[in-house]
């Protein structure tokens, strides 16, 4: 079974930091790009970030550009999110999806920013 | 940015009836290999997104035939020919031709 399992989320104080994690297993996922979407308490989706399957390409939205770090480790199936600085509008549930079609995802880990 | 709006933002639909969504975009989301990459997915309340609908008008696999993707260029609609209980949620459309990967805001279907 295709599957992504997101962990790491809990709550933090402003300015803090969090790791997240994104296990794949059921596909090559060395063959996949791969993204961080998330979704703000009633809000809409919004992208996150990009990375590409050697990490060679990687983007990031405006909001998060300068304070998160997305990276993979191929031999590991996993994807990852280092968030510094997080700030109240960090606050959302963090999906990994799979390649430009986001045609997999991850149930989600939640982050709360709150003092 | 892409924008992309969608219409309307909420949708009550009886079932067994038609329900149609649209989305627009404020550039072209056709790349220059010929296909146009824009995306509709469904989240059901307390879950993740689901793709239902890729390069426009592709079903993705296991999606009811029920829903159709149409559309070129920047003005695209999905449709439900015939809504069922199962397929209340939120409804965003996606481009990935352009960074920053943008949604539509969503529309919310309910059942009357």
């Amino acid at each position: 079974e295709i599957q992504l399992v997101e962990s790491g989320g809990g709550l933090v104080q402003p300015g803090g930091s969090l790791r997240l994690s994104c296990a794949a297993s059921g596909f090559t996922f060395s063959d996949y790009n791969m993204n961080w979407v998330r979704q703000a308490p009633g809000k809409g989706l919004e992208w996150v970030s990009y990375i590409s399957t050697s990490s060679s390409i990687i983007y990031y939205a405006d909001s998060v550009k300068g304070r998160f770090t997305i990276s993979r480790d191929n031999a590991k199936n996993s994807l990852y999110l280092q968030m510094t600085s997080l700030r109240d509008e960090d606050t959302a549930v963090y999906y990994c999806a799979r390649t430009g079609g986001l045609d997999v995802w991850g149930q989600g880990t939640t982050v709360t920013v709150s003092s | 940015d892409v924008v992309l709006t969608q219409s309307p933002l909420s949708l009550s639909v009886t079932p067994g009836q038609p329900a149609s969504i649209s989305c627009k975009s404020s550039q072209s989301l056709l790349y220059s290999d010929g296909k146009t990459y824009l995306y509709w997915y469904l989240q059901r309340p307390g879950q993740p997104p689901q793709l239902l609908i890729y390069e426009v008008s592709t079903r993705f696999s296991g999606v009811p035939d029920r829903f159709s993707g149409s559309g070129s260029g920047t003005d695209f609609t999905l449709k439900i020919s015939r809504v069922e209980a199962e397929d209340v949620g939120v409804y965003y459309c996606t481009q990935s031709i352009y960074f920053p990967r943008t949604f539509g805001p969503g529309t919310k279907v309910d059942i009357k």
